[in-house]
């Protein structure tokens, strides 16, 4: 089946820095990546949609300079936390499509601390 | 705009079944997914309707009323591992045939020996 790879699954950073987290389609073609963010006890809000080898469509309320999503490839989207503060703290996860691949797959989720 | 409503907590007992149910308002619908969630971990599938009607898939089924914009996730011989939030999402689609899947709140389900 279709599987979607995400790292790194546990990250902690400094307030101020940067953080990367990669999302992979491992069998199939995404072509389009789906990223979600997830507080406690709440459920998946969607981020932005992106497709490959254009730029991606943020969600009302998300900073698109914060919160900046590469879709360059057919199998990697990345989205790249700037400057992260403990607000940012939360869990993401990634979700994948494919043209042959008609359903949702996620990954595993990264959970991100902001210290 | 999108409005996915659900029960926020239910609890139900080890071997009884649970229905879970879902209302939604969207624009362009193209589609209701269910997915089971574990605490700390990501979303895994459990069923998909498009069409109105009851799809069944061993202990869990699902249904889909579209004039009604209703849908419910029935789980039978519940089981302790069935402990977990249980997410309604619809697939919006929009022109140019971009889409998207909006998740409801969740419903936590505590299932109790």
């Amino acid at each position: 089946g279709a599987v979607v790879s995400q790292h790194p699954s546990r990250v902690i950073c400094k307030s101020g820095t940067s953080v990367k987290i990669e999302c992979r389609s491992l069998d199939f073609q995404a072509t389009t990546m789906f990223w979600y963010r997830q507080f406690p006890k709440q459920s998946l809000m969607l981020m932005a949609t992106s497709n490959e080898g254009s730029k991606a469509t943020y969600e009302q309320g998300v900073e698109k300079d914060k919160f900046l999503i590469n879709h360059a490839s057919l199998t990697l989207s990345t989205l790249t936390v700037t400057s992260a503060h403990p607000e940012d703290s939360s869990f993401y996860i990634c979700s994948a499509r494919g043209d042959a691949h008609q359903g949702y797959t996620f990954g595993s989720g990264t959970r991100l601390t902001v210290v | 705009g999108q409005n996915i409503d659900q029960p926020t907590e239910m609890t139900a007992t080890e071997g009884a079944i649970v229905q879970i149910n879902c209302t939604y308002q969207t624009s362009g619908f193209n589609g209701l997914f269910w997915y089971q969630q574990h605490a700390g971990e990501a979303p895994t599938f459990l069923s998909y309707n498009v069409l109105d009607g009851l799809e069944e898939k061993g202990r869990f089924s699902s249904f889909l009323s579209r004039s009604k914009g209703y849908s419910y996730l029935l789980l039978k011989e519940l089981q302790m591992k069935d402990s977990a939030s249980y997410l309604c999402a619809v697939r919006e689609v929009f022109s140019g045939g971009y889409n998207k899947l909006i998740f409801g709140a969740g419903t936590r389900l505590a299932v109790h020996p």
